[in-house]
């Protein structure tokens, strides 16, 4: 089974423009976490999702963050306009259902460095 | 709130030496506590999980017990390789919420 993907592994961007990160989930879990890790802040859970719908979104940093799910093999977290001090790399995580979302399973990342 | 502490990093040990990292945790009932582990360059990765107190989980070496008296879930490791080199992090589950609650992270490095 292919684990959590997430695309692009890697972006540099200019301030001020829009960027779209992507995530597949693992097939059959429900659950869905988007997560900002920087050395200043740790590693922060800015959104997540149970069966497509958003529960609980007090992580996200402002209004120029937005998180969709608009089924449940697909996720985007989008950033407008992006600025400097959103450079982080961002997980995304799934977890089985069932489980007390306690197994999270991670995504290998997206490093995002704004300019 | 709920709310987990580690020691802070980074923790610098020679191949074959004794690993402990602490990790003492603030939550109201019984909460869940897991170690993860993330390597160079990927994501975070279960390590290891005790969902009472007084159980031990165990994996690849590594052991960590719950002690509901202490609030503790110490990670220890007998004999580490510098293949272990990594963060660590600890976390709590508790039915609140359903989300995880990750400690800052503590950063080891094993020599060779």
């Amino acid at each position: 089974d292919a684990g959590v993907i997430q695309s692009p592994r890697h972006e540099v961007t200019e301030m001020g423009q829009e960027v779209t990160l992507r995530c597949k989930p693992i097939s059959g879990h429900d659950y869905l976490f988007w997560y900002r890790q920087t050395m200043m802040r740790g590693l922060e859970l800015l959104i997540y999702f149970n069966n497509n719908v958003p529960i609980d979104d007090s992580g996200m940093p402002e209004d120029r963050f937005s998180a969709k799910m608009p089924n449940a093999s697909f996720s985007t977290l989008k950033i407008q306009p992006s600025e400097p001090r959103d450079s982080a790399v961002y997980f995304c995580a799934s977890s089985l259902p069932g489980t007390r979302t306690d197994t999270q399973y991670f995504g290998p990342g997206t490093r995002l460095t704004v300019l | 709130g709920n709310s987990v502490t580690q020691m802070e990093g980074p923790v610098t040990l020679s191949e074959e030496a004794f690993l402990t990292i602490n990790c003492t945790y603030t939550a109201t009932g019984y909460p869940s506590l897991f170690w993860y582990v993330q390597y160079p360059g990927e994501g975070l990765q279960l390590l290891l999980k005790a969902t009472k107190a007084d159980d031990k989980g165990s994996n690849k070496g590594f052991e960590a017990t719950y002690r509901k008296e202490t609030t503790s879930f110490h990670l220890e490791k007998g004999s580490v390789q510098v293949s272990d080199s990594a963060v660590y992090f600890c976390a709590l589950y508790h039915n609140q919420g359903g989300k995880l609650i990750f400690g800052q992270g503590t950063e080891l490095s094993v020599k060779p």
